[in-house]
């Protein structure tokens, strides 16, 4: 079946644009992260959403990103004024079941290099 | 502060020995600790969930233990193949949280010499 899907999978931006980067999640999937990993490190979590609210914003680093995921499946996470500090893969995954242990299925990532 | 730390360096074995990654961490009391996989230009893939009260776990040619003593996690892959080289990820499930996020150590990565 299909696994879960990003777009796109690379993006150049200029410093100081406006970039969207979205995420489908695997049919059914009522939970979905965010995450965004650096080169040679882990990923490090961003946001999580159960249904469409986001239930947890804590990893966002301040307030140029945000993520909205308004009918409960598909995510967008939105970058403002790019820094190129925020050049890095960005991770989507989706869970079956909400809540802690569920087994966490990735997308590719969208790597995202602001110039 | 608190810290995740895998082996930094990149592990190399030969091809049917057993490949032991090591995943240490401080100032977390986690409530279960997963490893991923994660191949070149891919996300990661899910391999094991260890919960904090089990002290081991098999699949088919892996292996995870979780000693919350010492704060570790090893992951064991016995007779090791080419196909089993790849990033690792040990990921946390902060005790301190109901919403299922990880957080990631750095990876390993594993290369199996045929």
């Amino acid at each position: 079946g299909a696994g879960v899907s990003q777009t796109p999978s690379n993006k150049v931006t200029e410093k100081g644009k406006y970039v969207e980067l979205r995420c489908d999640p695997i049919s059914g999937h009522t939970a979905l992260y965010w995450y965004r990993q650096s080169l040679g490190q882990g990923p490090e979590f961003l946001i999580y959403f159960q249904g469409t609210g986001a239930a947890d914003d804590s990893g966002l680093p301040n307030d140029r990103f945000f993520a909205v995921r308004p009918e409960g499946s598909v995510s967008t996470l939105k970058i403002q004024r790019t820094e190129r500090g925020d050049s890095a893969v960005y991770l989507c995954a989706s869970t079956k079941l909400p809540g802690q242990g569920s087994e966490q299925y990735f997308g590719p990532g969208t790597r995202l290099t602001v110039t | 502060s608190q810290k995740i730390e895998q082996n930094s360096e990149a592990l190399n074995i030969q091809e049917g020995k057993t490949a032991t990654l090591t995943c240490n961490y401080t100032n977390y009391s986690p409530a279960y600790l997963q490893w991923y996989r994660q191949d070149p230009g891919r996300g990661p893939v899910f391999l094991l969930l260890i919960r904090e009260n089990e002290k081991e776990k098999r699949k088919e040619r892996l292996k995870v233990t979780f000693d919350t003593t010492l704060k570790q996690s090893l992951f064991h892959i016995t007779a090791s193949q080419p196909a089993d080289s790849a990033t690792y990820l040990c990921a946390l499930g902060p005790g301190s949280s109901n919403t299922g996020k990880l957080i990631f150590g750095q990876g390993t990565t594993l290369q199996v010499k045929p």
